[in-house]
């Protein structure tokens, strides 16, 4: 089965720390993804990645890096966390393509 | 880019009901359409799938037929569990997923 983890489930930071969420994938996934999932808003496309040290913008990019250095491990950034930033974090990997994504549980991440 | 409307919830049923979700999609060529569910307090993860013009995914008891016709991919279970309740998501790809808010259901014993 291919396994998607998260580093955290839940996570509580305060306004102007750097946050790390961290993604590893074991199933030697090329296409990695991460998402916010709001209420109402359903899931929304920060940044994604194609191969290692590639990136790319999503929907809502801003406020938000990446890192990828290894094939299995995508890493979101936020650089100055804001409370607009609390927010339940996905990650996901497919493999070869952008569809049939594998999830990972969540890292619900409150800012305050 | 591609994008999908699906139907608001909440929607709460009783136990051995039928369920429809409907979702419509927009797309400049021929997508391929997905469902995917999220448990209580899990990541989302594929249900069905269909890649093409009349492909009927199903999975789980649950079906979805692609209609080009009527740009839709509705979703249905005829009979539910409590099991079941769950968030549901209509997608479709460009170069990139693109998801629907989602339809929260509940499914009462």
């Amino acid at each position: 089965d291919v396994k998607v983890t998260q580093s955290s489930r839940y996570l509580v930071k305060r306004t102007g720390e750097k946050v790390f969420l961290e993604c590893v994938q074991d199933m030697d996934h090329e296409n990695m993804f991460w998402y916010r999932q709001d209420p109402g808003l359903g899931l929304r496309l920060i940044y994604f990645s194609y191969d290692v040290k590639m990136k790319e913008k999503g929907d809502i990019p801003e406020g938000y890096s990446v890192s990828r250095e290894k094939k299995e491990r995508f890493s979101l950034i936020l650089e100055s966390a804001s409370t607009n930033q609390t927010s339940m974090y996905l990650c996901a990997s497919s493999f070869n393509s952008p569809y049939e994504q594998y999830f990972g549980p969540g890292t619900r991440l409150t800012v305050t | 880019g591609d994008s999908v409307t699906q139907m608001e919830g909440p929607v709460t049923l009783s136990e051995e009901a039928f369920l429809t979700i409907n979702c419509t999609y927009t797309a400049t060529g021929y997508p391929s359409l997905f469902w995917y569910v999220q448990y209580p307090g899990e990541g989302l993860q594929l249900l069905l799938k269909a890649t093409k013009a009349d492909d009927k995914g199903s999975n789980k008891g649950f079906e979805a037929t692609y209609r080009k016709e009527t740009t839709s991919f509705h979703l249905e279970k005829g009979s539910v569990q409590v099991s079941d309740s769950a968030v549901y998501f209509c997608c479709t790809n460009d170069y990139k997923l693109s998801f629907g808010a989602g339809t929260t259901v509940t499914v009462r014993a």
